[in-house]
């Protein structure tokens, strides 16, 4: 029974490129939401999706940040020319309904140089 | 609006002490709030949750967690430290808004067992 799978682990990244961040939720969940962790601080909500619908993106950055869950195929959180403030820790969780629990995965640590 | 406050961004004890990593709530109603483990270059884990029923939550690894409404806290202790438990620790409050659910975290608490 699979938890809430990223990838990659570890993303490396120069100034100007994009950042390709994956989620797999757990298996028959339908919600997913990411979060960032900056270093040395907590975790901070970015956005909410329901399967090809973006339910609340209050906490995304206004420029160069989006998110997808498409129909088939994990959820998506792409960065577009990054910039060193863009390192960071990025979370992703999943529950099966909206008031459920999160299930968190294993987190994606984007390093930009 | 919801909010938590950990009180203490650091904590050692030594092991086989007693833990205490305190936690504090702001809520203009019940709370689900819980309390998550962070191992280093880790994901989070869950450690325990309350959910408004009973006040004495007991969640893994021998670790459990008081909701006390008067004082709108919800610390977390364990009686005694193992070297295992060195990690990050967030409180976290579940706020819904506009018809979802948002985890609201603390800063954290780093937590140190000296042998």
């Amino acid at each position: 029974n699979a938890g809430v799978m990223q990838n990659p682990r570890h993303l490396v990244r120069r100034r100007g490129q994009e950042a390709r961040l994956r989620c797999s939720p757990v298996k028959g969940h339908s919600h997913v939401y990411w979060y960032r962790q900056l270093p040395e601080e907590g975790l901070k909500f970015m956005v909410y999706l329901q399967k090809e619908n973006i339910i609340d993106e209050s906490g995304m950055p206004k420029e160069r940040f989006s998110a997808e869950f498409p129909k088939e195929g994990p959820s998506i959180l792409r960065i577009q020319q990054v910039v060193r403030g863009d390192s960071a820790a990025y979370f992703c969780a999943s529950s099966q309904d909206r008031g459920n629990e999160q299930y968190f995965g294993p987190g994606t640590r984007l390093t930009v140089t | 609006a919801q909010s938590v406050t950990q009180l203490d961004s650091h904590v050692s004890v030594s092991e086989g002490t007693p833990v205490l990593l305190r936690c504090n709530y702001s809520s203009s109603y019940s709370p689900s709030l819980f309390w998550y483990v962070q191992h280093p270059n880790k994901g989070l884990q869950l450690l325990l949750k309350y959910t408004s029923a009973a006040t004495l939550v007991k969640g893994i690894n021998g670790f459990e967690a008081e909701f006390k409404k008067s004082e709108t806290s919800f610390h977390l202790t364990k009686p005694s430290a193992h070297m295992s438990d060195a990690a990050e620790y967030f409180c976290v409050v579940r706020r819904a808004t506009s018809g979802t659910y948002k985890y609201i975290f603390g800063t954290g608490t780093r937590l140190k067992v000296l042998a």
